[in-house]
């Protein structure tokens, strides 16, 4: 099946420093990756849309310059946290579709990376 | 607007069959997914449901009726490790790049 990963799996930084977090597609293309942020016990949010080689389309209430998406390539996007700050700490996910699939828009997951930020 | 309901939280013992319902609210309709999730990992697809009806894969149904903007997932003979939280998510407008839109998730206990 279609694997995602995603590095770090986990990062611990101080507050004020930037992470950045990669979502790759292992074995196939995707055209179009998605950030998610999960709180404890919360569902996901999605932060944004990532499409390669255009810009991210964020969404209401992320901030863009904060959370700096990438997608340089069909395998890879990245995101990073700038001068992050301990309301940050969250699970971060990714998702990717692949470019090949017709009509079912299943999406799949990466691992998800933990940042706690101090 | 968008939404999706699902409950909370429920309780179930081994062996047992619970339904876990989700409705759902959104601008336009391409699918409907449920993921299984473990606390601290990432969601696993578990079943896809675009037209009405029932679809069976071995402990786990999904069911779809379109008109009421309603879907449940079925587990059947459950076992300890189904404790997870359970997460109904849809498509809405197809356009390029389109995410899925989640519900907050149903966390279910499964006790002995």
């Amino acid at each position: 099946g279609a694997v995602v990963s995603q590095h770090p799996s986990r990062v611990i930084c101080k507050s004020g420093t930037s992470v950045k977090i990669e979502c790759r597609s292992l074995d196939f293309q995707a055209t179009t990756m998605f950030w998610y942020r999960q709180f404890p016990k919360k569902s996901l949010m999605l932060m944004a849309t990532s499409n390669e080689g255009s810009k991210a389309t964020y969404e209401q209430g992320v901030e863009k310059d904060k959370f700096l998406i990438n997608h340089a390539s069909l395998t890879l996007s990245t995101l990073t946290v700038t001068s992050a700050h301990p309301e940050d700490s969250s699970f971060y996910i990714c998702s990717a579709r692949d470019a090949g699939t017709g009509i079912f828009d299943e999406q799949f997951f990466g691992p998800g990376t933990r940042l706690t930020v101090l | 607007g968008q939404n999706i309901d699902q409950p909370t939280e429920m309780t179930a013992t081994e062996g047992a069959i619970v339904q876990i319902n989700c409705t759902y609210q959104t601008s336009g309709f391409n699918g409907l997914f449920w993921y299984q999730q473990h606390a601290g990992e990432a969601p696993t697809f578990l079943s896809y449901n675009v037209l009405d009806g029932l679809e069976e894969k071995g402990r786990f149904s999904s069911f779809l009726s379109r008109s009421k903007g309603y879907s449940y997932l079925l587990l059947k003979e459950l076992q300890m490790k189904d404790s997870a939280s359970y997460l109904c998510a849809v498509i809405g407008v197809r356009r390029a790049g389109t995410a899925l839109i989640f519900g907050k998730g149903t966390t279910l206990s499964v006790s002995s």
